[in-house]
């Protein structure tokens, strides 16, 4: 368990709203990812975070944003919900203990959104 | 486009036998390989890892087999068990430029029927 609580866990949504999901961990680890999962695309990085206030841009980061104001929390925010961001939202932190870290990333449960 | 690649969505084996998952990757520049396990409704799950400088890694029931030269890896189940039936994620990180980001595959999904 890496201590990865998402809220809310599932989500249906209009068109145009804006929507906030947020990720927290416990363990206080610097890096932290938002994914989308969608059939036949697998899991693809939409935004993440090297610490506080540091962010940046994965491969779909369109019509997202993020922001990290404190190491346990990560949101990701959709300004303008639209029906093809309806897809499984994914946060992941990236342990780094005593100077070693490995690129293994560990996983939230997972926030079902429908926009429709 | 996609770095790494499985190119089958699908793998039905039964229960006993083994499962061979597949892998391609284009980016010469990976050198860590990751394997998750995802079951419904539920975030994936660390399996296994191999670093490019081996070209097999064992544990338990699952052994992770890396071919540099191929550009190719493949998970090893056996025997598999029900509990296997779940989607299967291949997953890449870069030593050059190291960005601290994993690209995944689309997955492959594995049923193991009894």
């Amino acid at each position: 368990d890496a201590g990865i609580t998402q809220s809310p866990r599932h989500k249906v949504t209009e068109t145009g709203t804006p929507v906030t999901l947020r990720c927290h961990q416990t363990e206080n680890h610097r890096y932290m990812y938002w994914y989308r999962q969608d059939p036949g695309h697998g899991l693809r990085l939409i935004h993440y975070s090297y610490g506080v206030k540091d962010t940046d841009k994965g491969e779909v980061s369109d019509g997202y944003s993020v922001s990290r104001s404190k190491t346990e929390d990560f949101l990701l925010t959709l300004e303008s919900a639209t029906s093809s961001q309806t897809s499984v939202y994914f946060c992941a932190i990236r342990p780094w203990t005593s100077g070693t870290s490995t690129d293994t990333q560990y996983f939230g449960p997972g926030t079902r959104l429908t926009v429709l | 486009d996609q770095q790494v690649k499985q190119n089958s969505p699908s793998l039905s084996v039964q229960e006993g036998r083994i499962s061979i998952l597949n892998c391609d990757y284009t980016n010469s520049m990976f050198d860590y390989f990751l394997w998750y396990k995802k079951y419904p409704a539920e975030g994936p799950t660390f399996l296994i890892s191999i670093s490019s400088i081996k070209d097999k890694n064992e544990d338990g029931r699952f052994t992770v087999f890396l071919n540099k030269s191929a550009k190719h890896l493949s998970l090893h189940i056996v025997p598999s068990q029900p509990g296997d039936s779940a989607v299967y994620f291949c997953a890449a990180s870069a030593q050059y430029p190291y960005d601290y980001k994993l690209s995944f595959g689309a997955g492959t999904t594995v049923t193991v029927r009894a």
